[in-house]
């Protein structure tokens, strides 16, 4: 069954250094989505693309996160520099082909920053 | 307030207890997502509906579109079931997420 990749699963690093998350989408899903999902909390959407180009990024800090999908196939989330509120499982999903709108997520990424 | 709400947050129970987990929201939608988090972090779908209710195996969904609510009920609860059950909204592609239900099944 096809899923969606993700990685590292885990990441540790210090402030102020800059980490780099990677997703692998679902082939063929046109649209895909960053999370941040702090302890205790649901997810909250940080950037969603359709194809390459980005369809809503209004919730993410633009001063130190940048996310890029250069052929429209997967993609890479950056944060630089780190800070301890960065602390957090970063997800990655992606929509499209028969249930368009469903949503299938990765196994996330678990950042720490110290 | 928040525009989609989960009650309880956190639920234990005894193995083979009925439980329900309760979803209420506040905004017009096209479809509601019951999702399972396990400790690991990776998010699975449980089921999306837009009306009526429902079944995978113990799993059941319901949904009143009036009343804006949905319940995620599970029968014969196991150990396994142990996760955090997430609530989430769609309109169109975009979901919003309540803050999940913290699930927890002794045997």
């Amino acid at each position: 069954e096809a899923e969606v990749a993700q990685s590292p699963r885990y990441k540790i690093t210090e402030k102020s250094q800059a980490v780099a998350f990677w997703c692998d989408p679902i082939s063929g899903h046109a649209t895909l989505y960053w999370y941040r999902q702090i302890l205790g909390q649901g997810p909250e959407l940080l950037v969603q693309f359709q194809d390459e180009s980005v369809v809503d990024d209004s919730q993410l800090p633009k001063d130190r996160f940048s996310a890029e999908r250069l052929k429209g196939v997967d993609s890479t989330l950056k944060i630089q520099p780190a800070e301890l509120g960065d602390s957090a499982m970063y997800l990655c999903a992606s929509s499209g082909g028969q249930s368009s709108y469903e949503q299938y997520f990765g196994p996330g990424t678990r950042l720490t920053v110290t | 307030k928040n525009e989609v709400e989960q009650s309880p947050q956190n639920l234990t129970a005894q193995e083979g207890e009925f439980i329900t987990i309760n979803c209420s929201y506040s905004v017009g939608i096209s479809a509601l997502h019951w999702l399972q988090q396990h400790p690991g972090g990776g998010i699975v779908s449980l089921f999306m509906l837009s009306s009526g209710k429902k079944k995978h195996g113990r799993l059941i969904a319901t949904i009143n579109i009036q009343e804006k609510h949905s319940s995620l009920h599970i029968t014969a609860s196991h150990p396994r079931d142990s996760a955090v059950y997430i609530c989430a909204v769609a309109s169109g592609s975009r979901l919003t997420f309540g803050e999940g239900t913290q699930l927890t099944v002794n045997p």
